[in-house]
């Protein structure tokens, strides 16, 4: 089975909307973490934001916020007030174990999500 | 700060030649150390991990091997490439500090592109 589902191969939205990107996870650990990537055209990968499995509230970092629905397994990516440089391919990915002392583990990647942004 | 160099870039090798991916570590010290692919168009497969000089844990069987000599170097290798050797291969280091979240930071890859 998928431990990371992303179902949406490709999106499109308008500049200066938001824009939600769907991620639904599967795992029998209660500790864990969830994470979002931007990959742009370049191939780097750069870190967004982080949910731990027993945070209280969303995560949000600038104009991404995270959609934690726990009882769903689910961690969708809000992107508010999208702008053309966010076109790029999204990642969502997570760690299965509680936070780690030294540094860090495995992290295990969806498919992936297209976004493009249209002015 | 703390920097993932990967060379070369880009590489186009024969089928049946060897490989080389080269990764280096700077500004940390005895990190774990990740190599994944990335086909044309896929998410991210990890395919190596090591959380020490000369310990490598395995993830997938394929005809890829690594090593880490070094502290802060991890080697990908192959002795003979296959066509499905070909995508985009992406070092990454783990995050230190107590406490942190566990995010992984990633060296900006090699693209292998067997003929």
């Amino acid at each position: 089975a998928q431990k990371i589902t992303q179902t949406q191969p490709g999106m499109f939205v308008q500049e200066k909307e938001a824009v939600t990107l769907d991620c639904t996870y599967d795992t029998s650990d209660p500790s864990y973490g969830l994470f979002w990537y931007k990959q742009p055209s370049s191939g780097e990968m750069i870190f967004l934001i982080y949910q731990g499995s027993y945070d209280q509230q969303n995560a949000t970092e600038g104009r991404y916020s995270l959609n934690f629905q726990k009882a769903r397994k689910s961690a969708n990516l809000v992107i508010s007030a999208s702008q053309l440089g966010d076109s790029a391919m999204y990642f969502c990915a997570m760690r299965e174990g509680g936070w780690i002392y030294n540094q860090g583990g495995k992290l295990i990647f969806g498919q992936g999500t297209e976004l493009s942004v249209k002015p | 700060s703390q920097t993932i160099h990967q060379w070369p870039a880009t590489l186009v090798q024969p089928v049946g030649s060897p490989l080389s991916l080269e990764c280096t570590v700077e500004g940390t010290s005895n990190p774990n150390l990740y190599w994944y692919r990335q086909a044309a168009g896929r998410g991210l497969q990890l395919l190596f991990y090591s959380v020490g000089i000369g310990q490598i844990s395995s993830e997938v069987p394929q005809n890829l091997s690594a090593s880490r000599p070094q502290d802060r170097q991890f080697i990908l290798s192959s002795k003979k490439l296959l066509l499905s050797d070909s995508g985009f291969y992406l070092c990454a280091r783990g995050t230190s500090g107590r406490r942190n979240t566990g995010e992984l930071f990633f060296g900006e890859g090699s693209r292998l592109t067997v003929l």
